[in-house]
């Protein structure tokens, strides 16, 4: 059983839209993040959360917002959607925060096509 | 910021050769470092992870080497078979960091 949930495995938006991108975690886990895989930067990160702070935020634009309503939910909520921004976006979580020796693990991905 | 470069991005051999993957850091202060192995249509899955204490490391069918004066780390992977293709990926953290920095990847093809 997937331990990391993302939904929906595949999403199609038109552009000016907005979307909202879910993970779930059952790892017992208190960190998570966002990275995002393109062609043009193959996987980048985005955000990162502890005990549903913000703990670091590489992401310029504000159109990206992390959205945690539990410990083990991180959704990634995208307005004004750009086709610059179809990409597949992973949500990942690990033990702690304290990244220096934690192993990510990582959900099956959301592809977004942006039209 | 960390800047991580891996080269080659794609590589190409047949059944039972090495493939060799490198990346190179620019963190004098990054102090652990990762090899994720992604298959097609997949997520990311941890292949091995090194502390800079330590600079030859074994796994099943491969090896990281480490580099620190260099700053380069190293996966060969011996013998390769089709199994192994994939998509490849080293991380770098530093001491009290919150992200992890990957390389841009390699993608692996090993033909029969």
């Amino acid at each position: 059983d997937p331990k990391i949930i993302q939904k929906p495995k595949y999403l199609v938006a038109v552009t000016g839209s907005e979307k909202i991108l879910i993970c779930e975690q059952y790892l017992g886990h208190n960190a998570m993040y966002w990275y995002r895989q393109s062609a043009k930067k193959p996987l980048e990160f985005m955000f990162s959360y502890s005990y549903q702070k913000l703990m670091d935020n590489q992401t310029a634009s504000s159109r990206f917002q992390p959205q945690s309503s539990k410990k083990n939910h991180l959704d990634l909520q995208i307005t004004a959607l750009k086709p610059d921004d179809s990409a597949t976006y992973f949500c990942a979580s690990s033990q702690t925060a304290a990244l220096s020796a934690e192993t990510l693990y990582f959900g099956s991905g959301t592809r977004l096509t942006v039209l | 910021g960390e800047q991580v470069e891996q080269r080659p991005p794609h590589l190409s051999v047949r059944e039972g050769d090495s493939a060799f993957i490198t990346c190179t850091y620019t963190d004098p202060n990054s102090y652990y470092f990762f090899w994720y192995k992604q298959e097609p249509g997949a997520s990311l899955q941890l292949l091995m992870k090194v502390f800079s204490s330590t600079e030859i490391n074994e796994g099943q069918g491969f090896t990281v080497l480490l580099n620190k004066k260099d700053k380069r780390l190293s996966l060969n992977l011996t013998a390769a078979h089709p199994g192994d293709s994939a998509a490849y990926f080293c991380a770098v953290t530093r001491t009290g960091g919150y992200k992890v920095v990957f390389g841009s990847g390699t993608r692996l093809l090993v033909s029969p």
